[in-house]
């Protein structure tokens, strides 16, 4: 069974301020997206990165793909409080088309 | 709008009762996603349907059922129902093409059982 393990789980940061969520996994994923997820809704496809290694800017996010494809960051520059919510990381691999999930890092951007 | 309508938005319901959750997927998309999203579990997934075959199971239940129709939209059964199956329950859909396959959520249904 492929796991993505979130950390942190929770994030209450100053507007402004840098922040680093991250996505491990003992297993090999052939992909990994990232996800934003608001109350009452459902998540919202930030990114995909295929490539190990692999970095990928959207305006002040950073992801990037570990070398081994086993892991993944998000990096947020000058945090916003429109930028609050669930991250959730999600990998296929093992030749299933499944989606697995981590259990996500709720952002709070206070400000 | 993601293109995936999820009905009802929320479903109210007692224990042991049955109820069919209803999802439509974006226009084009041939695979069907389900899954359940607890506070605990985060977001598992049940099952994918892709052109009206079964393609992969996660944890679901046996309670549960589901398929998927000529006109692609999809139905979750859920059956026998407990307490604890009380949980957002979301669709999400994609167009197959290898792994980097993007998948769409709809809004999800509220299931409450009482």
């Amino acid at each position: 069974t492929q796991l993505l393990e979130q950390s942190p789980q929770f994030l209450s940061i100053q507007e402004g301020e840098n922040l680093t969520v991250y996505c491990n996994s003992s297993s090999v994923f052939s992909s990994l997206q990232w996800y934003r997820q608001e109350p009452g809704e459902g998540p919202v496809l930030l990114v995909t990165v295929v490539t190990g290694g692999e970095v990928k800017k959207l305006k002040r996010l950073t992801f990037q793909f570990g070398d081994a494809r086993k892991d993944s960051s998000l990096h947020i520059t000058a945090a916003q409080p429109g930028d609050t919510g669930l991250y959730l990381c999600a990998g296929r691999g093992g030749g299933s088309e499944k989606l697995v999930f981590g259990k996500g890092t709720k952002l709070t951007v206070n400000p | 709008d993601s293109g995936v309508t999820q009905t009802p938005k929320h479903l109210i319901t007692a224990t042991g009762q049955r109820v069919t959750l209803r999802c439509s997927p974006r226009s084009g998309d041939l695979s069907v996603y389900w899954y359940q999203q607890s506070l605990d579990q985060g977001l598992q997934f049940l099952i994918q349907y892709y052109n009206g075959e079964e393609r992969a199971k996660g944890n679901i239940l046996e309670r549960f059922s589901a398929q998927q129709f000529p006109d692609l939209h999809s139905e979750l059964n859920l059956s026998s129902l407990e307490l604890g199956d009380s949980a957002l329950y979301f669709c999400a859909s994609s167009v197959v093409q290898g792994w980097n396959t993007e998948a769409f959520f709809g809004q999800g249904t509220r299931l409450t059982v009482v």
